[in-house]
């Protein structure tokens, strides 16, 4: 199972950009790299997905190097609603391999 | 659609009591899974399925049961429930028409052991 460590918590204020980075050594070649967005008593939700160099959708940007052994959540111009905790989960696209770990908690201050 | 709900959002058991958490998904999704999460920590992989008939152990699978009769059902039984069984419960599903077999979450259950 391929372990993630992201910083445990960081703090910006609002309409910054928000980068939170994710390593992941010993990632896989079939390995997904997928980042959700958790509030306070609500499950997590999804937010972005990659497999190598660069992912955009309306929220977040992912950025992936050549040797995938990293990531980085990119946020622009955050607000105070995206206080939230955020996860890196690296694995198969079935999940079963996946693991949470205690992921990164945003706290963006106004 | 409803996506995944999950019933009862809270309940209180006494050690030794059982119950069955319920989960419903109406995406036609094969995948399901049920975490629990601890407070201030991540989620734990309790035991997914990847159909109807067909289920599997996660990371913390002791002192739980699962069965999937169904494509749309995914109940998580307890049988002799243990303070150390406090905790947030989540179902979870996905599968083939998501486009990144992104999991969908649904509202999760309470539970107090006592």
């Amino acid at each position: 199972l391929a372990k993630t460590t992201q910083p445990i918590s960081m703090d910006s204020y609002e309409g910054q950009e928000v980068n939170i980075t994710c390593s992941h050594n010993n990632i896989a070649t079939n390995d997904y790299i997928t980042w959700y967005q958790q509030f306070p008593s609500q499950g997590p939700r999804f937010i972005i997905q990659g497999y190598k160099t660069k992912v955009t959708n309306e929220v977040a940007s992912l950025f992936i190097p050549a040797d995938r052994k990293s990531s980085t959540l990119s946020l622009p111009r955050v607000s105070l609603s995206d206080t939230a905790v955020y996860y890196c989960l690296v694995g198969g696209r079935n999940n079963n391999d996946m693991r949470f770990g205690a992921g990164t908690r945003l706290t963006v201050k106004p | 659609n409803a996506g995944v709900t999950q019933t009862p959002k809270f309940r209180i058991l006494k050690i030794g009591q059982s119950m069955t958490l319920q989960c419903t998904q109406d995406m036609n999704h094969n995948y399901m899974y049920w975490y629990r999460q601890d407070p201030g920590m991540g989620l734990k992989l309790i035991y997914y399925s990847v159909g109807a008939g067909i289920t599997d152990k996660g990371e913390v699978p002791n002192g739980y049961n699962v069965s999937r009769s169904t494509t749309e059902d995914f109940p998580l039984r307890l049988e002799l429930a243990a303070p150390s069984q406090t905790s947030v419960y989540f179902c979870a599903s996905t599968g083939v028409g998501t486009e990144n077999y992104e999991q969908y979450f649904g509202p999760g259950t309470r539970l107090t052991v006592t």
